[in-house]
């Protein structure tokens, strides 16, 4: 079984700009979070999202946003990047949303704003 | 708020030799779930093993395995007969149940572990 593709591993943008990463979850996975790991911050979730609706959401500006499409492929959205957007960005999936269910992450996408 | 903290930044131990990496958390909770993931250079976060709070035995998987301490808020892990492979950060993390079953994994600031030959 084909584990959580990230696509682009890398990505160099300019401030100001946005930017749209995706996520394929595993097969049958219907949830897929994501979170944001920076040196500083760590890993802080930003949102989750199941069967395409957004179940929770982490303490982000509005910038931040998302979506799930009905093959569960999930999307990120960052508009009008800022330096400190500057982050590995990761995707994870799980067969169900439960706290028992574990969560599978992508190799991330590297963004970094300049 | 739910937290986890991991005291060790960064650990190293010899090859074949056992290491204990730290973890405490606070909630009040009584219901939740407990995992350590490894992250390699590669980046991807790795599943080491899992616990469920309402579970008194501790779990194992292979050469890794915890001690969980439920009125302590600790979970530590023990990884025996280390490899240069087991080489990554590890985080401790936290998740709880819910009754509308999403909930946010909550990550420690994680532990660099070195292993030596």
């Amino acid at each position: 079984k084909a584990g959580v593709t990230q696509t682009p591993r890398y990505l160099i943008k300019t401030r100001g700009q946005q930017v749209t990463l995706s996520c394929s979850p595993i097969s049958g996975h219907r949830s897929v979070s994501w979170y944001q790991q920076t040196p500083g911050q760590g890993l802080q979730f930003l949102f989750e999202y199941f069967s395409e609706t957004q179940r929770n959401k982490g303490n982000f500006p509005g910038r931040f946003s998302g979506r799930q499409f009905s093959n569960s492929r999930s999307e990120m959205n960052v508009s009008t990047l800022e330096l400190g957007d500057s982050a590995l960005y990761l995707c994870a999936s799980s067969a169900r949303n439960r706290g028992n269910s574990p969560l599978h992450f992508g190799n991330g996408t590297r963004l970094t704003v300049t | 708020a739910q937290t986890v903290t991991q005291s060790q930044p960064e650990m190293s131990v010899q090859e074949a030799e056992t290491v204990t990496l730290s973890c405490t958390y606070d909630t009040s909770e009584s219901d939740y779930y407990l995992f350590w993931y490894k992250q390699p250079p590669s980046r991807q976060m790795i599943l080491v093993i899992r616990q469920e709070a309402y579970k008194q035995q501790n779990a194992t998987e292979n050469r890794f395995s915890v001690n969980f301490q439920k009125a302590a808020k600790s979970f530590s892990l023990k990884i025996s007969d280390s490899q240069l492979g087991d080489a990554a950060m590890y985080f401790c993390a936290y998740r709880r149940t819910t009754q509308g079953g999403s909930e946010k994994l909550v990550f420690g600031k994680g532990t660099k572990l070195t292993v030596n030959p």
